[in-house]
């Protein structure tokens, strides 16, 4: 069975550009997360999906982050414009329904480096 | 409110001997406690997972890690290094039933030689 799979595994953009960085959950899997881990810092909280519903937002820094989850299968973090502040590494994590103590299961994260 | 305190930044082990990685914890309600670990390039993987159940939890590769509710901690352990277990490791706490959010502590990085 796959894992979670994200894409790009590293990407590199300049301030004021805009990166869409893509998860593919497993399949199956209604609950997705999106977690991040800034330079130094620990791993933070961004949203939760429950299939194509956001079920809480409240980790996303601003409204430069939008999350999408069409169709309940892969989400898009889109990152628009992109500041210097955005570097760091950006996890996707899924889990099946039910219960919260489920294991959610990660992917290897995209490094995104802003300059 | 929940949080995390990882109380190593870095553990330097050599192969054979014991590791230890320190976590205290605070939790409002009685929290779930998990150790993740994520190897060079790879995802975040589940080590082992406390939920109410025994306080002493055995995971995976040969760790375990011991619930203490009076001290408010839950490290972890392994009685012989291995060189494959030089990664970064992560004890993690998510709160009461509906609470879907993962909180990481800092993380500790265990270097083993040789």
């Amino acid at each position: 069975e796959a894992g979670v799979t994200q894409f790009p595994s590293h990407s590199v953009i300049e301030k004021g550009q805009t990166v869409t960085l893509r998860c593919d959950p497993i399949s199956g899997h209604d609950n997705l997360y999106w977690y991040r881990r800034v330079m130094g810092k620990e791993i933070k909280f961004l949203l939760h999906f429950v299939k194509e519903s956001k079920q809480d937002e409240s980790g996303m820094p601003n409204n430069r982050f939008l999350a999408e989850r069409t169709g309940g299968t892969y989400s898009t973090l889109k990152v628009q414009p992109a500041e210097l502040e955005d570097s760091g590494v950006y996890f996707c994590a899924s889990s099946q329904p039910h219960t919260w103590n489920t294991e959610a299961f990660f992917g290897q994260g995209t490094r995104l480096t802003v300059v | 409110a929940q949080s995390v305190t990882q109380l190593d930044s870095h553990v330097s082990v050599s192969e054979g001997t014991p590791v230890l990685l320190r976590c205290n914890y605070s939790s409002s309600y009685s929290p779930s406690l998990f150790w993740y670990v994520q190897h060079p390039n790879k995802g975040l993987q589940l080590l082992l997972k406390y939920t109410s159940a025994a306080t002493l939890v055995k995971g995976i590769n040969g760790f375990e890690a011991e619930f203490k509710k009076s001290e408010t901690s839950f490290h972890l352990t392994k009685p012989s290094a291995h060189m494959s277990d030089a990664a970064e490791y992560f004890c993690v706490v998510s709160e009461s039933a509906n609470d879907y959010k993962l909180s990481f502590g800092a993380g500790t990085t265990v270097t083993v030689r040789a």
